[in-house]
């Protein structure tokens, strides 16, 4: 009965290829994110969707392509994989905006570019 | 840009010690959030203080608000080991995206027994 869930965990892959990340949360949020969290722990927001409708693209290359089949559902799809994309992707969900409510986060999915 | 700063970026205590964290922000907030992440995890939200608040209590843990100073405190009492993680303050972004949430770049606290 995990809340929000992401797979795979980890992620190994060579430089150009291209690969998926898929979360969904259970809780009956509306909207939902996708974070980064670079090797010094910095996090960063990448994308916000609010009822599957994109609000937040952070000046993410575009070869990260969301999708949001349905409220429960943000996937990342990244073309093209390069060294510096490697880093530790969060999936969140949360009911409304950051006004009055706190983030569910997903258990992250380590990507390594090699 | 980066809005919450924490401090100190590393604090490494004795179980049953008191540990108190700081976090600074730049602009006016609506809210200010307290994360915690455990090594390997995703963030597990511990406690929201809304700005016309200025503490709120959640078991163990003590937050305080002064939006005069731009700055909030994460103070746990009597630590365990399980505490140990890194402890991230967050704010809704300023110029009206509410979609987002700025981090500050942590507080490694490390609990020994």
């Amino acid at each position: 009965d995990t809340a929000v869930s992401q797979t795979p965990k980890y992620l190994v892959t060579q430089m150009g290829n291209d690969k998926s990340i898929k979360c969904e949360q259970n809780l009956g949020h509306d909207t939902m994110y996708w974070y980064k969290q670079d090797s010094k722990k910095f996090l960063k927001i990448m994308f916000s969707y609010n009822n599957k409708e994109l609000i937040i693209n952070e000046t993410v290359p575009n070869r990260f392509s969301p999708k949001s089949p349905d409220k429960a559902h943000l996937n990342l799809h990244i073309n093209s994989l390069e060294l510096g994309d490697s880093a530790v992707y969060f999936c969140a969900s949360s009911l409304g905006t950051y006004m009055n409510t706190e983030a569910f986060f997903g258990q992250g999915t380590r990507l390594t570019v090699v | 840009s980066q809005q919450g700063e924490e401090d100190p970026q590393a604090l490494s205590i004795q179980e049953g010690e008191n540990a108190t964290m700081n976090c600074s922000y730049k602009t006016s907030i609506n809210n200010l959030q307290w994360y915690r992440q455990n090594s390997g995890r995703g963030l597990v939200h511990l406690i929201l203080i809304r700005s016309n608040e200025r503490e709120k209590h959640s078991g163990r843990l003590r937050v305080t608000l002064d939006t005069s100073k731009k700055s909030s405190s994460l103070l746990i009492t009597a630590s365990r080991a399980a505490d140990t993680a890194s402890y991230f303050c967050a704010t809704p972004a300023s110029g009206g995206s509410n979609y987002k949430l700025t981090f500050g770049k942590g507080t490694l606290l490390t609990v020994n027994p």
